[in-house]
């Protein structure tokens, strides 16, 4: 059991540039969410999806952010035209229900812009 | 909105002393849960507690959920270095129509630095 793995685990971009993070979940799992979080800050929520559908996306920045989860292979959450203030890492994570059961993290992407 | 709420935001202990944190919900939960976070690391699950005035304990960590499902505690006995890390709480996001939206909204935690 692999676990939800998160690629890649460090990041840097130049401000412009487009960031694509990846996310599988754990076998079993059609639920991932991914978190932003900032340093010495606590988890922010971003988007919600199952498989091909996006079920919460009150989280996310309006423009610039977009997140897929497609019927194969892992979720996307891509931010095009990078600013500093994406600088962060961003953790996935799965569950098999919903929220009433513990979630699982991926190790994270750590995003710098530079 | 919903809000989570945790206190202190920082503890730092001696070895051997006990810590506790504290989480407070602005809305009712269906259930709380709590992570740990170690430095450099991903927010781990530890427990869920569901029952008003649960309490569950895990070796030398005792969980407890509030009467009215509002608030909840983590209590540690006897730190050890290992239990360095940030503890986080959290809940499920409540919808309009009562329900459990879907995904957690978390606290922002508890950072413990246990000095040796």
């Amino acid at each position: 059991n692999a676990g939800v793995m998160q690629n890649p685990r460090h990041l840097v971009r130049r401000r412009g540039q487009e960031a694509r993070l990846r996310c599988s979940p754990m076998k079993g799992h059609s639920h991932v969410y991914w978190y932003r979080q900032l340093p010495e800050e606590g988890l922010k929520f971003m988007v919600y999806l199952q498989k091909e559908n996006i079920i919460d996306e009150s989280g996310m920045p309006k423009e610039r952010f977009s997140a897929e989860f497609p019927k194969e292979g892992p979720s996307i959450l891509r931010i095009q035209q990078v600013v500093r203030g994406d600088s962060a890492a961003y953790f996935c994570a799965s569950s098999q229900t919903g929220p009433n059961y513990g979630y699982t993290f991926g190790s994270g992407t750590r995003l710098t812009v530079v | 909105g919903q809000q989570v709420m945790q206190i202190p935001q920082y503890q730092h202990v001696q070895e051997g002393e006990d810590f506790t944190t504290y989480c407070n919900s602005s809305t009712t939960l269906s259930n709380i849960q709590w992570y740990k976070q170690r430095p450099g690391g991903h927010p781990v699950f530890l427990i869920q507690l569901v029952k008003s005035g649960e309490v569950k304990k895990q070796k030398r960590l005792t969980f407890q959920f509030g009467e009215a499902k509002k608030n909840s505690s983590l209590h540690i006995t006897a730190t050890q270095t290992t239990d360095v890390g940030t503890y986080f709480c959290a809940g499920p996001v409540k919808t309009n129509y009562g329900g459990s939206q879907g995904n957690l909204i978390f606290g922002k935690g508890t950072k413990l630095s246990v000095k040796p």
